[in-house]
């Protein structure tokens, strides 16, 4: 059972690049969303999903894209890279239920590094 | 908005005692859950336990419990019988069972288990 399976696990960019980070989960999940962690300030939500076809921003939004095609996937994308954005990413399924009990089920992370 | 506080940046604690890990949280939500995630070294996220704001009773799942004081507005994790392998960074999160789509982090606190 793969889970959430996010790919790559380390990148390094320059300024202006772009890039595209990968996740699929194989859980059925409604629910994808993507969050940066960055030292002192916890897990930010940049982007979620309840479905194929919905997305929505969340509280770090800028600079960053998502699609939501099919239900196993749903890619990050940085238009052009900026060392602010310098981060480890991850990505995180789960049930969409109205109780908001679903924990969430997280990729393994990867490290973006912006030079 | 809902806020998450964790104010222990960092705790040793000794091989085989017990630690209670400090969360608070501030929601006007009438319903809610509440989440506890831990982080080893290797980065991955683990889901611990889970409290729903309506259930009556503290969850326990194994070696943990939380201590879920709805009046203080506080959901402590407590790990019981500490082993070298809970050293790691531990997370504290809330959802909203309405507007459910976000699941929002505290800054975690860094525990260190000392043989």
């Amino acid at each position: 059972n793969a889970g959430v399976t996010q790919t790559p696990k380390f990148q390094v960019l320059k300024t202006g690049q772009s890039m595209t980070l990968q996740c699929a989960q194989d859980m059925n999940h409604e629910y994808m969303s993507w969050y940066r962690q960055d030292p002192g300030m916890g897990l930010r939500l940049i982007h979620y999903s309840v479905g194929a076809g919905i997305t929505d921003q969340g509280e770090v939004p800028n600079g960053y894209n998502v699609s939501r095609s099919t239900t196993e996937d749903f890619p990050l994308r940085l238009l052009s890279a900026a060392p602010s954005q310098t981060s480890v990413y991850f990505c995180a399924s789960r049930f969409f239920l109205t109780g908001g009990e679903s924990p969430l089920h997280f990729g393994n992370g990867t490290r973006l590094t912006v030079t | 908005a809902q806020k998450i506080t964790q104010t222990q940046p960092g705790m040793f604690v000794q091989e085989k005692e017990a630690v209670t890990l400090d969360c608070t949280y501030d929601t006007s939500d009438p319903s809610y859950g509440l989440f506890w995630y831990k982080q080893p070294s290797s980065g991955e996220m683990i889901f611990l336990i889970y409290q729903g704001s309506y259930d009556q009773q503290n969850a326990t799942e194994g070696r943990y419990s939380l201590n879920f004081q709805k009046a203080r507005k506080s959901a402590n994790l407590v790990i019981s019988a500490s082993q070298l392998g809970d050293s790691a960074m531990y997370f504290c999160a809330m959802s909203s069972y309405f507007g459910n789509e976000k699941l929002t982090f505290g800054t975690g606190t860094r525990l260190t288990i000392i043989p």
